[in-house]
């Protein structure tokens, strides 16, 4: 089974610090997503990735930047982190002609 | 505005009865699409899809329906079981779309009472 891996369960940051969230998978995807889970909003894309050092702005990118340096991690990055992306963070992954995508567990983030 | 939507944020329901998840959507040019389970602290898993040509695809206790004309889905599971308790999204695309391109709605967290 495809494993996706997000680096924390929880964390507390402070206003106006930088973030990083990280997300490694173990089956060679070359697609890769960064979702947020709102209540009431559903899953709402922020970036995803084709491929190594290649990436494509989602619904959501405001606020957020996104690295891709190796085939198996995906980071999400908070420049300046707002109380207003307190949030669930998902992960997710994609093969090649595969509908399904793989989350991860998830990081939820809280902004104070 | 919300391009898929599941009116309803929660559904009780008793063990072996069946579970009724309703979606709807806006957008005509969806033709595939998904339903996903999400259990706390975990990600959501893929669970059935269907494409327009079908308007019904079947895995075990769980079956999809769709209406075209009427822009719904439903998912049935049949007999609902405790484990089958969870949020539940449904998720729609373009035919010629990527996963990119899914639009996930709110979601309805399913009880299922023993």
């Amino acid at each position: 089974d495809v494993k996706v891996t997000q680096s924390s369960r929880y964390l507390v940051k402070r206003t106006g610090e930088k973030v990083f969230l990280e997300c490694v998978q173990d089956m060679d995807h070359e697609n890769m997503f960064w979702y947020r889970q709102d209540p009431g909003l559903g899953l709402r894309l922020i970036y995803f990735s084709y491929d190594v050092k290649m990436k494509e702005k989602g619904d959501i990118p405001e606020g957020y930047s996104v690295s891709r340096e190796k085939k198996e991690r995906f980071s999400l990055i908070l420049e300046s982190a707002s109380t207003n992306q307190t949030s669930m963070y998902l992960c997710a992954s994609k093969g090649p002609g595969n509908e399904k995508l793989f989350f991860g567990s998830g990081t939820q983030l809280s902004v104070l | 505005d919300q391009q898929v939507k599941q009116n309803s944020p929660s559904l009780s329901v008793q063990e072996g009865r069946i579970s009724i998840l309703n979606c709807d959507y806006t957008n005509s040019m969806f033709d595939y699409f998904l339903w996903y389970k999400k259990y706390p602290a975990e990600g959501p898993t893929f669970l059935i899809s269907i494409s327009s040509i079908k308007d019904k695809n079947e895995d075990g206790r769980f079956t999809v329906f769709l209406n075209k004309s009427a822009k719904h889905l439903s998912l049935h599971i049949v007999p609902s079981q405790p484990g089958d308790s969870a949020v539940y999204f449904c998720a729609a695309r373009f035919s010629s779309g990527s996963a990119r391109q899914l639009t996930f709605g709110s979601g309805t967290q399913l009880t299922v009472l023993p």
